[in-house]
């Protein structure tokens, strides 16, 4: 089992439309949780950023990590064309940037016009 | 703030040649720095950590003969993949956590570097 795992999609929605990602991990652990997103051929961007359980809301994007079951969301609503990339959820055992993250393969989001 | 860059963005080499890539944090002091390596359609996955002034620190299954990485000041950090060869044909990417203004407790990206081996 990986230590991470995440639908690699590709996720087809409408504009406007609501989209929840999800990634489960097997590490108990993981205690800071983060949302990258890539754009192709380019280096991942740090969407957000949370510690332990809870959410986290930060304009149109919402993450959620549940603990206990080991599972993150990221929620993003009014779709827009331009949300169309690669989301990746990453985790780690301590935060600071003092280790390397552990990543899901990344979902391949398309938002339809 | 909290910008990282790399270079070459892109490179094509000869099997058996080494190439050096380089990791600049632009605008703050990167105290750690991370490599990783991303196969099409795979996650990204960490090669090694390096800490300014240090040796650093490479995940099992990495060769650290064959990935050179020095991170000899706080702006700049290298990894010279030695006696490439097709396999190694990959995307590598760095990241820098540190201190500076406006930067936060985590990782900042570099735009990534496509490596191909011929």
């Amino acid at each position: 089992q990986k230590e991470v795992e995440q639908d690699p999609g590709p996720l087809s929605v409408p504009e406007g439309a609501i989209v929840s990602l999800n990634c489960t991990y097997s590490n108990s652990a993981f205690q800071y949780f983060m949302w990258y997103r890539q754009y192709s051929r380019k280096g991942p961007e740090l969407l957000m950023y949370t510690y332990s359980s809870g959410n986290k809301e930060d304009g149109r994007f919402t993450a959620q990590v549940d603990k206990s079951s080991k599972y993150i969301s990221l929620f993003i609503r009014d779709s827009q064309p331009s949300d169309s990339a690669t989301y990746l959820c990453a985790m780690s055992e301590t935060g600071g940037g003092a280790d390397g993250l552990t990543f899901g393969k990344g979902t391949h989001l398309i938002i339809q016009p | 703030g909290a910008v990282v860059s790399q270079h070459p963005s892109r490179v094509i080499c000869k099997s058996g040649t080494s190439v050096k890539i380089e990791c600049r944090s632009l605008d703050f002091q990167a105290t750690t720095m991370f490599w990783y390596r991303q196969f099409p359609k795979q996650s990204l996955m960490l090669m090694a950590t390096s800490n300014e002034g240090s040796k650093a620190t490479y995940e099992q299954g990495v060769e650290k003969d064959k990935f050179l990485i020095n991170h000899a000041s706080l702006t700049l950090s290298t990894l010279t993949v030695t006696s490439a060869h097709p396999e190694d044909s990959s995307f590598y990417i760095c990241s820098a956590s540190g201190t500076g203004e406006g930067v936060t407790d985590t990782q900042y990206f570099g735009p990534g570097t496509r490596l191909t081996v011929l």
